[in-house]
């Protein structure tokens, strides 16, 4: 079974550019979730999609980052303008809807903003 | 929200058993226990999770309090490959499905 799939692995941008991160869960799965993870700390949840509908954002800071699931499967992250301070992992994760806590993390986009 | 307690890191040499602590005193009735492990350069991987009784599968055992409050992950032989930053996810933490992470503990193990 082919795990959760994500693209690029890796990012340099400058301040005030732009990027754009995409991921392709696990067949089937229709939670999917962002998490952005700085140097040293623990994933920090930044959306979460049950199909293509939004569960929970509240940490997503809306004013630069946007995520979106059109068709309830794969998913893209954007965020613009970057700032040096997201400069971290950003991990998208999936789980079936018999959710038991067991999530599914891809390997990650390291994203360096300069 | 819930908090956790872990020790920020351990030490294991290979092929002993390690014992990796956590406190959770503001769980409630309903909530699981869940533990994931983050190996270098990846994402997260679960590991075990439990309600009340102890639990085994492959990769680690858990061990839950009487009350509750506290439980221990066992990874019965470490490996090399063990060492990594294991996370005990908050109760509550997994509401909607969605994991809350703390800093978690870092093992290392020696060969």
């Amino acid at each position: 079974e082919a795990g959760v799939a994500q693209s690029p692995r890796y990012k340099i941008i400058e301040k005030r550019q732009s990027v754009a991160f995409w991921c392709n869960p696990i067949s089937g799965h229709a939670t999917l979730y962002w998490y952005q993870q700085i140097l040293g700390q623990g994933p920090k949840l930044l959306i979460q999609f049950q199909n293509n509908g939004v569960v929970d954002d509240s940490q997503l800071p809306k004013d630069r980052f946007s995520a979106e699931r059109l068709k309830g499967v794969d998913s893209t992250l954007k965020i613009q303008p970057a700032k040096l301070e997201d400069s971290a992992v950003y991990l998208c994760a999936s789980s079936s809807t018999e959710n038991t806590g067991e999530l599914f993390f891809g390997e990650g986009s390291r994203l360096t903003v300069l | 929200d819930a908090k956790t307690t872990q020790p920020n890191s351990m030490e294991s040499n290979e092929e002993e058993p390690v014992h990796l602590p956590c406190n959770h005193s503001t769980i409630s009735g309903t909530d699981y226990i869940h533990w994931y492990r983050q190996l270098p350069s990846q994402g997260p991987e679960y590991v075990i999770h439990g309600l009340t009784s102890n639990v085994n599968n492959r990769m680690a055992s858990l061990a839950i309090a009487e009350d509750r409050k506290s439980s221990t992950l066992i990874l019965h032989r470490a490996t090399l490959r063990d060492a990594a930053v294991y996370y005990c996810i908050p109760p509550g933490g997994t509401s909607y499905g969605k994991l809350t992470f703390g800093q978690g503990t870092i093992l290392t193990v020696h060969p």
